[in-house]
């Protein structure tokens, strides 16, 4: 099966930029998407990319998708204390709404003010 | 707001008992998940549903079982909790065939199980 890789902590300071890591194992990934949870609450999408993409931006997030490595990764631009969160990468394999979503271990971001 | 309820939100139960937990939505829409959420793995699926009475098991099924008799419900129930039940629950929504949106699965807030 699909496994999802992320680091588990990063921390940064307010204004800098913040990067998070994802790795997947399956080739035949297609959809990847980003989603953010504070605390006590449920996960929010934030952003996802298809797999023929290499890049999307949306506002202060970016997200690079890197095929050959297998690499997702999350920009967030002008890190705000209101980022702090636990970010999760999940990947889904092929096309079809029923097929599942496999998630990582979520990043937990801490923005120093 | 992705119109999803669960209940009850906060639930703290006794070895043994049984539990069912609630996932209402608004939208309409046909795919249903279960997951839990565990610190370090990430979210597991427990079962999904892609119809009325269309229910199958996910990665960590062992334990519970399902049932969707309407759209807009899809229950779960621990049939004799236990304490590695303790957990986060989170209900999930899709509309199919939407590929142009990705496929996105959107979450309820949450439902927090203590076994004790």
């Amino acid at each position: 099966g699909e496994d999802v890789e992320q680091s588990l902590f990063l921390s940064v300071r307010e204004g800098d930029s913040s990067v998070i890591n994802c790795t997947y194992t399956d080739s035949s990934s297609t959809y990847l998407y980003w989603y953010k949870q504070e605390p006590g609450a449920g996960l929010q999408l934030l952003t996802y990319i298809f797999s023929n993409m290499d890049m999307k931006q949306d506002q202060r997030l970016t997200v690079l998708l890197n095929k050959k490595d297998k690499h997702l990764s999350l920009r967030i631009a002008d890190t705000q204390t209101g980022d702090s969160a636990i970010y999760f990468c999940a990947v889904r394999r092929g096309f079809n709404a029923g097929n599942m979503l496999t998630f990582g271990g979520g990043t937990r971001l801490m923005v120093k003010p | 707001d992705a119109g999803i309820t669960q209940s009850p939100r906060h639930k703290v139960t006794e070895t043994g008992t049984p539990v069912t937990l609630r996932c209402h939505q608004t939208e309409n829409h046909r795919y249903m998940y279960w997951y839990r959420q565990d610190p370090g793995h990430g979210l597991r699926l427990i079962h999904y549903s892609y119809g009325v009475k269309d229910t199958d098991k996910g990665e960590v099924s062992d334990g519970y079982s399902v049932s969707r008799s309407k759209t807009e419900d899809f229950l779960l129930t621990l049939e004799s909790a236990t304490s590695s039940q303790t957990s986060v629950y989170f209900c999930a929504i899709q509309d199919a065939g939407q590929p142009h949106s990705g496929n996105t699965i959107y979450f309820g807030e949450g439902s927090w199980l203590t076994v004790v």
